[in-house]
């Protein structure tokens, strides 16, 4: 059984990036889809990015595209999100969401990691 | 973007009661319809797939269903742990869009 386990929550100074980790373990991680969700304090759910290694070429919301790159590592079975740019808004927890074969769904999410911008 | 409008935006029911919860979205996307269910403090967790498919150990009581753009998640009886927020999602087109959310709230 696939499971998720992110990096720890980080501290950024505006106009920084961070780059979050999200280890699978369990299943054959270039099989399936990886996204990343963000959720700001109180809000709902926006998906960022994803990735299906096995395909390689990354798919990202057109909010983010200059801003994000996710890479997927096979060899450590490790997904990575990378935020640049970083604006106090951008403050949120940050979810790696594993889907089937495509992004069909989301079904299995590691814990969040909390990134705050603030100076 | 594909923009899902959920509605509404909390409700508060009590234990025993059938509640429903709407969706709908601002294009055709077949029944590319996802629900999630998401408590204080956890990440969310996916209930129904494919606007009707319950997954795998998701209570009965959960059921969804898909009428051209609209979608609806019914709660037949609610139970104390089915008190938490509640996200549509759709997965025709990147960027795979969220709704708001529901809160479910105890009467």
């Amino acid at each position: 059984q696939v499971q998720l386990v992110q990096s720890g929550a980080e501290v950024r100074r505006p106009g920084s990036s961070v780059k979050v980790s999200c280890k699978a373990s369990g299943g054959i991680f270039k099989s399936y889809a990886f996204s990343w969700v963000r959720q700001a304090p109180g809000q709902g759910l926006e998906w960022m990015a994803g990735i299906i290694p096995v395909f390689g070429p990354p798919t990202y919301a057109p909010k983010f595209q200059d801003r994000v790159t996710i890479t997927a590592d096979e060899s450590t079975t490790t997904a990575y999100l990378e935020l640049s740019g970083l604006r106090p808004e951008d403050t949120a927890l940050y979810y790696c969401a594993k889907g089937g074969p495509d992004y069909s769904f989301f079904d299995l999410w590691g814990q969040g990691t909390v990134v705050t911008v603030s100076s | 973007d594909i923009q899902m409008t959920q509605s509404p935006s909390s409700l508060s029911a009590s234990v025993g009661d059938r509640v429903t919860i709407t969706c709908r979205a601002s294009q055709s996307i077949s029944t590319y319809l996802n629900w999630y269910q998401q408590k204080p403090g956890k990440a969310p967790q996916l209930l129904i797939n494919a606007a009707s498919i319950l997954r795998s150990g998701v209570p009965s009581r959960f059921r969804g269903s898909a009428s051209g753009t609209d979608f609806t998640l019914t709660i037949s009886s609610l139970q104390p742990e089915d008190f938490a927020t509640y996200f549509c999602q759709q997965s025709f087109s990147s960027p795979y869009t969220f709704g708001h959310g529901t809160k479910l709230e105890l009467k």
